[in-house]
């Protein structure tokens, strides 16, 4: 079993709309959350980290559900710019970080 | 946060040749830094994790005498892919652990491996 699953997407969705991703992870004993964002053939770049209490930075919020085992990112009043592949990363020990195949995210105008 | 570079950002090599690639931090100094593979509509992937001044720690089905990794100083990791074939070609991607409690990882640009 993977240790970090997201839906591939793509999630098509116009300018101004809401969306939601969720990731799944395996490993119980995780204990730190984060989504990354990458564009077409570049490096990720940290988004936001997930907090157990959930938290927000501007038009993102990150959530934290440890019972059932995944996290999730809510994008509001999207913008063509925050097209991109968001990828879900999870980590025990700050040694490894485990990254999820990422969710493609289409913002039309 | 901490600015990673690497070098190359692309290369093209013949089957069987060797490549290098270079993963500095600029600003910052790395007692570990980690190589990372994505090949196409792929997740990332941990190659290993290279620790200064001694023996990279190298993931389950990752080659070591494949993937050569030398971490010689605070700033300088390299990856060097021995005996390139085409199924190596693939985005190699560094990163170094920083922030608070190493929460965060800053990553390189990524060098992007075509073998022919």
């Amino acid at each position: 079993r993977k240790e970090v699953e997201q839906d591939p997407g793509p999630f098509n969705v116009p300018e101004g709309a809401t969306v939601a991703f969720n990731c799944t992870y395996s490993n119980s004993a995780s204990q730190s959350f984060f989504w990354y964002r990458q564009d077409c053939r570049k490096e990720p770049k940290l988004l936001m980290s997930v907090y157990s209490s959930g938290n927000e930075d501007g038009r993102f919020t990150a959530q934290l559900n440890r019972a059932s085992q995944y996290i999730s990112l809510l994008i509001r009043d999207s913008k063509l710019s925050d097209s991109a592949t968001y990828l879900c990363v999870v980590s025990r020990n700050f040694n490894k970080f485990y990254f999820g195949s990422g969710t493609k995210l289409n913002v039309k105008p | 946060g901490a600015v990673v570079s690497q070098h190359p950002s692309w290369v093209i090599c013949k089957s069987g040749t060797s490549v290098k690639i270079e993963c500095r931090s600029l600003d910052f100094q790395a007692t570990t830094m980690f190589w990372y593979r994505q090949f196409p509509k792929q997740s990332l992937m941990l190659m290993a994790t290279s620790n200064e001044g001694s023996k990279a720690t190298y993931e389950q089905g990752v080659e070591k005498d494949k993937f050569l990794i030398n971490h010689a100083s605070l700033t300088l990791s390299t990856l060097t892919v021995t005996s390139a074939h085409p199924e190596d070609s693939s985005f190699y991607i560094c990163s170094v652990p920083g922030g608070e409690q190493d929460y965060e990882q800053y990553f390189g640009p990524g060098t992007r491996l075509t073998v022919t």
